[in-house]
């Protein structure tokens, strides 16, 4: 199996853009969970998803963001309009059912809103 | 509030040398532990996974232990090397279906040769 596949790895874009991150999780899984990794905060759930269906998205930092996952082989995180302290590594896991069942990770989108 | 506090906050070692990690968390209700490994520029990858009934477990040099009583875990590394420089996050899950995690801000560990 690939792993976690997320596109694209790098996004450079201009305060007020739309951006739409990409995630194909690993072929099986029920979770996919989106997370914010950065400096300050560590790592953030925003999103998380049990076969295909919103679970909690209380770690959604406002409307700007929002997440859909149409099939179980694809999630998209899209922020509208963009701002600069958006700037940060996106990850996208997923997992098997079960309480013991690790995180898989993809390895990251880099955000940078400028 | 749930909370998972680690320590050291940076390390360096010597190549071929030991080191310990803590990790101390007050996540209730507690489901299971997890040690994740990160690399730069890469997402976090699974090394252990402990439930409260698990006191030790271990995956290669690493090696987890887990007191459910004092709250506290700790990450040992054996016989370092170049490729163990990295973060290492500790991970605590809580509740029945073991869903809600709660990271610690994580140990950046260099190995110097």
């Amino acid at each position: 199996d690939a792993g976690v596949i997320q596109s694209p790895r790098h996004e450079v874009t201009e305060m007020g853009q739309e951006v739409t991150l990409r995630c194909k999780p690993i072929s099986g899984h029920d979770y996919l969970f989106w997370y914010r990794q950065t400096m300050m905060r560590g790592l953030e759930l925003l999103i998380y998803f049990n076969n295909n269906v919103p679970i909690d998205d209380s770690g959604m930092p406002e409307d700007r963001f929002s997440a859909k996952m149409p099939n179980a082989s694809f999630s998209t995180l899209k922020i509208q309009p963009s701002e600069p302290r958006d700037s940060a590594v996106y990850f996208c896991a997923s997992s098997e059912q079960g309480r013991r069942s690790p995180l898989h990770f993809g390895n990251g989108t880099r955000l940078t809103v400028t | 509030k749930n909370q998972v506090e680690q320590s050291p906050q940076s390390l360096i070692i010597l190549e071929g040398k030991n080191c310990t990690l803590q990790c101390n968390y007050t996540v209730s209700p507690f489901s299971n532990l997890r040690w994740y490994k990160q690399d730069t520029g890469r997402g976090p990858v699974s090394l252990t996974i402990m439930t409260f009934s698990e006191n030790t477990k271990s995956n290669g040099r690493y090696t987890a232990t887990l007191d459910a009583d004092t709250k506290q875990s700790s990450l040992h590394i054996t016989a370092s090397q170049l490729s163990d420089s990295a973060s290492y996050i500790c991970v605590v899950s809580e509740g029945d279906a073991g869903n809600m995690l709660t990271f610690g801000g994580g140990t950046r560990l260099m190995v110097k040769p």
